[in-house]
């Protein structure tokens, strides 16, 4: 597709459940990034791909929270034994590189745990 | 402290007015600067770049200040299209972009 493309859009869950986000980032961009954004809050940073591994994921806030890209160009977040402070928009951005420069960012998959 | 602060607003102006907003940033070594742009429930754009020489985009105009680490953005002649929540970006090192909260602008008719 022509941008990076995220899904599901929304996604209501009950405490305590597993969830899967998934991204398919812009043909070609070999870096790609995870964030998340509370409401009135900007994007806070949790993990970026370079290639299949991950270089950085400082920002999984516990270890309920793991992503996978194990071919290169799709990733999945996964989210285990949800709680209701998880509740934000999970935003998906992808660059060419890592180059400090412009991210494209998809259109963000928003999670209610209820 | 917050790597990245900027005045959450929001700024309320009239159609026409020059607005600015300031954004600090607390690690030195940070090296790259970028504003994006956020409209409602929508994904967050970038705007433009930040130079140390200062740019300009039109009715944007962007600002570094290295020795007071902060970083600002000028808008001319607001438009009602300008509202929006203008985040302040900073790179540092190899890491991911560190985003600020965010300064909302609603331009009023």
């Amino acid at each position: 597709g022509a941008g990076v493309s995220q899904t599901p859009s929304n996604k209501v869950t009950e405490k305590g459940k597993y969830v899967e986000l998934r991204c398919d980032p812009i043909s070609g961009h070999t870096a790609l990034y995870w964030y998340r954004q509370s409401l009135g809050q900007g994007p806070e940073f949790l993990i970026y791909f370079q290639g299949t591994g991950a270089a950085d994921d400082s920002g999984l806030p516990n270890d309920r929270f793991f992503a996978v890209r194990p071919e290169g160009s799709v990733s999945t977040l996964k989210i285990q034994r949800t709680e209701r402070g998880d509740s934000a928009v999970y935003l998906c951005a992808s660059s060419p590189a890592l180059t400090g420069g412009e991210l494209f960012f998809g259109e963000g998959s928003r999670l209610t745990v209820l | 402290r917050k790597e990245v602060e900027q005045d959450p607003g929001p700024f309320n102006v009239p159609e026409g007015a020059t607005v600015a907003f300031n954004c600090t940033y607390s690690n030195s070594a940070s090296q790259s600067f970028f504003w994006y742009r956020q409209d409602c429930r929508k994904e967050p754009k970038l705007l433009m770049s930040v130079y140390s020489s200062g740019n300009e985009d039109g009715r944007f105009t962007a600002q570094l200040n290295r020795a007071s680490q902060y970083i600002s953005l000028l808008i001319r002649d607001s438009k009602l299209s300008d509202s929006a929540t203008y985040l302040c970006v900073v790179h540092t090192g190899r890491r991911a972009l560190t985003f600020g909260s965010g300064t909302r602008l609603q331009v009023q008719p």
